[in-house]
């Protein structure tokens, strides 16, 4: 399967507890994107990186969030002290583009997503 | 700031019904325009797109058309079928690169 692929599938953790979700993209797809879902709602942009540099975050990304692409191809997303309200679906995306910035209409391919469940 | 509005579902049809979902969106310049779809248990999958003004873009017998003097990018399709049940969102992308997406529209087509 060539497509962006997302593990885990499903998280359930404990409040306070710390967790790492894993996003891999299509392979020759320089951009990655996350972002987050939550029950009724479309997608919300959480941040992007162009090869390894993260380029834009969300306001909706706190201090306790992070995310890594340290070699330009998987990237991590880790929540700190996790809180009811971060339960969500959070997906992953990747494209080509280039520094141009000039891929408005480029095709985002997405992934099946991580279902965060925090109790 | 950006934003895109669609109708509010969810919306059940019977097969071969003729399907709208409205969708407008509010934006800085000119984005592009975007039709997702998520079929159960898969990933949002792209189903159509129009780059400016006046294009159509059409996939599976659906279409939509950029319509820049009424902000809007309704999604249509003149006969469902059973297997185009699924959550349709229409999004947009501006010189950033991220997607800004409506809130989703959850489809039943009834046999």
């Amino acid at each position: 399967d060539t497509g962006v692929s997302q593990n885990p599938r499903h998280k359930i953790t404990k409040r306070g507890q710390n967790v790492t979700f894993r996003c891999d993209p299509i392979s020759e797809h320089n951009r990655l994107y996350w972002y987050r879902q939550t029950l009724g709602q479309g997608p919300e942009f959480l941040t992007y990186f162009q090869n390894e540099a993260q380029l834009e975050k969300s306001r909706l990304l706190s201090d306790r969030f992070s995310a890594e692409r340290p070699k330009g191809s998987f990237s991590t997303l880790e929540i700190q002290r996790t809180e009811q309200g971060d339960s969500a679906m959070y997906l992953c995306a990747s494209s080509v583009g280039d520094w141009r910035g000039a891929s408005g209409n480029t095709e985002a391919f997405f992934g099946q997503g991580t279902r965060l469940t925090v109790v | 700031g950006n934003s895109v509005t669609q109708m509010e579902g969810p919306v059940t049809l019977s097969e071969e019904a003729f399907l709208t979902i409205n969708c407008t969106y509010t934006a800085t310049g000119y984005p592009s325009l975007f039709w997702y779809v998520q079929y159960p248990g898969e990933g949002l999958q792209l189903l159509l797109k129009a780059t400016k003004a006046d294009d159509k873009g059409s996939n599976k017998g659906f279409e939509a058309t950029y319509r820049k003097e009424t902000t809007s990018f309704h999604l249509e399709k003149g006969s469902v079928q059973v297997s185009d049940s699924a959550v349709y969102f229409c999004a947009l992308k501006t010189g950033a690169q991220k997607l800004v997406f409506g809130q989703g529209t959850r489809l039943t087509i009834n046999p």
